[in-house]
């Protein structure tokens, strides 16, 4: 079943200016994970939360936990046009020997010059 | 060096045929991934392996056969080839532990005709 689900499925905005990501997802989970990908490339990693974290910060990333709410949020501040990419949380669940990672449908972040 | 690589990045065949695609990592990881990305950018995991071992199935059709000769290469063989299996396949490898990313390939785009 799918965990993630990401919105806005699509979000346009000017260089500089800061854009905000959500991500809702059902079931329990040992971390969430955030991923970017370009047109016609593969899944680059991003930033990695845990469950008892609630906020994190990696250069203009900033990623929020609230697993009450089962939700995250990821922030990118001061927008450039190379950020331009979709953009995946990630559900990262342990049972058993199983390891496993259900990504969400994504946004499409579009940044104008 | 790519960490994660399968080969090839294109593959355009007709219905009814048997395709593979290869992916290698070289990482050191222990679990690796096969992952399908629908037109609508919907990422799916099919199969996973831990040390050669198969520990996630996806409900995926039998006609999807996968082979991992050693914990390096984790293959993908598809029988009898249908039109809806056209898509962008990924793999990925991890270390299977809980708190860590997954690395990506480049992704295989396989157009079935």
């Amino acid at each position: 079943s799918q965990q993630g689900e990401e919105d806005p499925q699509a979000l346009s905005i000017q260089e500089g200016e800061n854009a905000t990501m959500n991500c809702s997802y059902k079931t329990s989970i040992n971390n969430l994970q955030w991923y970017r990908q370009n047109s016609g490339r593969g899944l680059v990693h991003l930033i990695l939360i845990r469950s008892n974290e609630r906020e994190k910060h990696s250069g203009r990333l900033r990623v929020t936990l609230d697993t009450s709410k089962k939700s995250s949020s990821l922030l990118i501040t001061a927008s450039r046009a190379a950020d331009t990419a979709s953009y995946f949380c990630a559900t990262a669940a342990l049972g058993g020997s199983n390891y496993k990672l259900t990504f969400g449908k994504g946004t499409l972040l579009t940044v104008n010059p | 060096d790519t960490a994660v690589s399968q080969t090839p990045k294109y593959l355009v065949t007709q219905m009814g045929n048997d395709k593979s695609i290869k992916c290698e990592q070289n990482l050191g990881h222990d679990t690796m991934y096969w992952y399908k990305q629908d037109s609508k950018k919907f990422l799916k995991i099919m199969f996973s392996y831990n040390n050669k071992e198969l520990i996630i199935n996806e409900t995926v059709p039998n006609r999807f056969s996968p082979k991992s000769p050693d914990k390096a290469h984790l293959n993908l063989h598809i029988n009898s080839l249908e039109l809806g299996d056209s898509a962008v396949y990924f793999c990925a490898s991890s270390a299977g532990i809980p708190n860590t990313e997954a690395f990506f390939g480049q992704g295989t785009r396989l157009t079935v005709v």
